[in-house]
């Protein structure tokens, strides 16, 4: 069982960057996929990218490459989201997510959503 | 990326009726489709994993079905603590993809 726990809600002008961090306990960090997924009000979930440490493999989606970074730190057990650029629409609940995917188990496309962070609520505005 | 259609976008319902939502996919997917629950304030919670499959801890009320493109969510009788916003997802390839998702709410 993994447990996720992000950081706190953020307020941000347009053009400048956010990062979230979220800090699992439980489970053995190198055989989960660690994903960023965010969410605006009455829109479904969106996934923006993902780590898969035991592959050393990043993961973008088209939407936001080349403006989120995702890094995970083993030492610590904490992945990390950078949203460069930012702009109104931004403005969302960020969630990290994680599921089982190790070098001897790791189906699909690799990324899970077995267990989930309580969410970032990140507000972009002047 | 594969498109996925969720019906219907919102329904009603009362206490011990029984619920289905269909999702349909833009591709074959073989049974890589899961099921989230998700309420207001909170992150979705998985239901179902490799569409059929009940996670652990989530009551037997709740089972799904398909393959390929066209899956559903079953619901076989419906309790109060039901009453949320529900998501099909895909995970056959990357990047995954979720519905609009379907609102029950009360009748």
């Amino acid at each position: 069982q993994v447990q996720l726990v992000q950081s706190g809600a953020e307020v941000k002008k347009p053009g400048s960057s956010v990062k979230v961090s979220c800090k699992a306990s439980g489970g053995t960090f190198s055989n989960y996929a660690f994903s960023w997924v965010r969410q605006t009000p009455g829109q479904g979930p969106e996934w923006m990218g993902g780590v898969i440490p035991t592959f050393a493999t990043t993961n973008y989606a088209q939407k936001f490459q080349g403006r989120v970074t995702i890094i995970a730190d083993d030492s610590t057990r904490t992945v990390y989201m950078e949203l460069s650029s930012l702009r109104s629409e931004d403005t969302a609940v960020y969630y990290c997510a994680t599921g089982h995917c190790s070098r001897t188990s790791c189906y699909g496309g690799g990324y899970h959503f077995d267990f989930w962070g309580q969410g970032s609520l990140v507000t972009v505005s002047s | 990326d594969i498109q996925m259609t969720q019906s219907p976008s919102s329904l009603s319902a009362s206490v011990g009726d029984r619920v289905t939502i269909t999702c349909r996919t833009s591709q074959r997917i073989s049974t890589y489709l899961n099921w989230f629950q998700q309420k207001p304030g909170k992150a979705p919670k998985l239901l179902i994993f490799a569409a059929s499959s009940l996670q652990s801890g989530v009551p037997s009320r709740f089972s799904g079905s398909g393959s390929g493109t066209d899956f559903t969510l079953t619901i076989g009788s419906l309790q109060p603590e039901d009453f949320a916003t529900y998501y099909c997802q895909q995970s056959y390839i990357t990047p995954p993809t979720f519905g609009q998702g379907t609102k029950v709410e009360i009748k």
